[in-house]
């Protein structure tokens, strides 16, 4: 089953705006990471924030984690028309090692327009 | 480093047939996991392997089966593929040492007629 459920679904925006996604999650968790699809490749890791983080910084990138509230945010500011992408957020739950295996949201689209 | 890569890119089959995509990586990763994404639904874990010879179920497991005979390979056969197994697979690797953050492929996308 599906552990986060992200908002929103598509989000369309100018460069230069930010644009904010949310990521909820179900059961608790050792860490929450954020990832970019560009359109027919593979995911890449952008910045993962630990259960005992509440927010962390990389480049135009702001995660934030309500544990909580089980939620996640992630934020980037001053966009541009390459940030065009879906985002999805994975879950790597909590109670030992999880081997690897995380567990996805279902993603937002993020369309920048120059 | 090539890192994660996979064959074929697209392959097309016809509803029956077996066949088996390829996995490798060149990171000296001990973890590695197949996906699958099927539109607005992300990605499910498929299987998965902890080391040369160990292996797991993830998620959606039925009509699926792999093996870990080196560090480096990771394959995941079709058995005798359904319409259902239509869909984008990749392959993701990390080093056990870490919070996880996987490598990924970039991806086999599969037609099942």
């Amino acid at each position: 089953s599906q552990q986060g459920e992200e908002d929103p679904q598509a989000l369309s925006i100018q460069e230069g705006e930010n644009a904010t996604m949310n990521c909820s999650y179900k059961t608790s968790i050792n860490n929450l990471q954020w990832y970019r699809q560009n359109s027919g490749r593979g995911l890449v890791h952008l910045i993962l924030i630990r259960s005992n983080e509440r927010e962390k910084h990389s480049g135009r990138l702001r995660v934030t984690l309500d544990t909580s509230k089980k939620s996640s945010s992630l934020l980037i500011t001053a966009s541009r028309a390459a940030d065009t992408a879906s985002y999805f957020c994975a879950t790597d739950g909590a109670g030992g090692t999880s081997y690897g295996k995380l567990t996805f949201g279902q993603g937002t689209i993020l369309t920048v327009h120059p | 480093n090539a890192g994660v890569t996979q064959t074929p890119k697209f392959q097309v089959l016809k509803t029956g047939q077996s066949m088996t995509l390829q996995c490798a990586q060149d990171m000296n990763h001990e973890y590695m996991s197949w996906y699958r994404q099927d539109p607005g639904m992300g990605l499910r874990l498929i299987h998965y392997s902890v080391g040369a010879g160990i292996t797991d179920q993830g998620e959606v497991p039925n009509g699926y089966n792999v093996s870990r005979s080196t560090t480096e390979d990771f394959p995941l056969r079709l058995l005798s593929a359904a319409p259902s197994q239509t869909s984008v697979y990749f392959c993701a690797s990390n080093p056990a040492n870490s919070y996880n953050e996987q490598f990924f492929g970039p991806g086999t996308r599969l037609t099942v007629l």
